[in-house]
């Protein structure tokens, strides 16, 4: 088991729709988790940020951890064309020596 | 200017050939990184670099070398390149996870690296 899996997708959605991406994680010590976005052709770039668990909230993203069950989720509201990109979730323990571990990666396409 | 520059930015070369991609920096981050991006593997880290005298072998450095030439400059080196390692790769710079930061990456705009 990797330490780190998320949905493949792809994932394609109408405008306007709900989008809800997920990872799971197997390493009980992270506590870092970030959702990077990345458009075609361009490097990856932070999205949203959490410390430990609980909900974040960015306009129409929000990011939730539940260190309970090992599992993040980023979720979409009012989706728009311009949301289309790969999203890849990141994780760390934090630590003088730590890492980020990604996720594959989500291929998201909102059709107008 | 981007904060994160890798050069070159596309490149096609032979099989056999010695490949140099280089990354510089303007963000001060001691903390700097090689991966490599294949569909449907995500993101494989390479080499990681904590500061100029630090230099660590990631998931997947068979075949490939780094060079910390300075805290800004970052370079990667295929010794003699072949068609599997024909890939799209990123540099990234951080801070490390701390007070005062999320530990976050810094990505260049990506080298894509095709070897016939």
């Amino acid at each position: 088991q990797k330490e780190v899996e998320q949905d493949p997708g792809p994932l394609s959605v109408p405008e306007g729709a709900i989008v809800s991406l997920n990872c799971t994680y197997s390493n009980s010590a992270f506590q870092y988790f970030m959702w990077y976005r990345q458009y075609s052709r361009k490097g990856p770039e932070l999205l949203m940020y959490t410390y430990s668990s609980g909900n974040k909230e960015d306009g129409r993203f929000t990011a939730q951890v539940d260190k309970s069950s090992k599992y993040i989720s980023l979720f979409i509201r009012d989706s728009q064309p311009s949301d289309s990109a790969t999203y890849l979730c990141a994780m760390s323990a934090g630590g003088a020596n730590s890492k980020l571990t990604f996720g594959k990666g989500i291929t998201l396409s909102v059709r107008p | 200017d981007a904060d994160v520059t890798q050069t070159p930015r596309n490149r096609i070369t032979k099989t056999g050939k010695r490949i140099m991609l280089e990354c510089s920096q303007t963000k001060g981050h001691d903390r700097m990184y090689w991966y490599r991006q294949d569909p449907g593997l995500g993101l494989q880290l390479i080499y990681y670099s904590f500061d100029v005298k630090d230099i660590n072998k990631g998931e997947i450095s068979d075949g490939y070398s780094v060079s910390r030439q300075a805290q800004a400059k970052f370079s990667l080196s295929l010794e003699s390149a072949i068609p599997n390692q024909t890939a799209l790769y990123f540099c990234a710079t951080s801070d490390p996870p701390g007070t005062g930061s999320t530990g976050e990456l810094f990505f260049g705009e990506g080298s894509r690296l095709t070897v016939l």
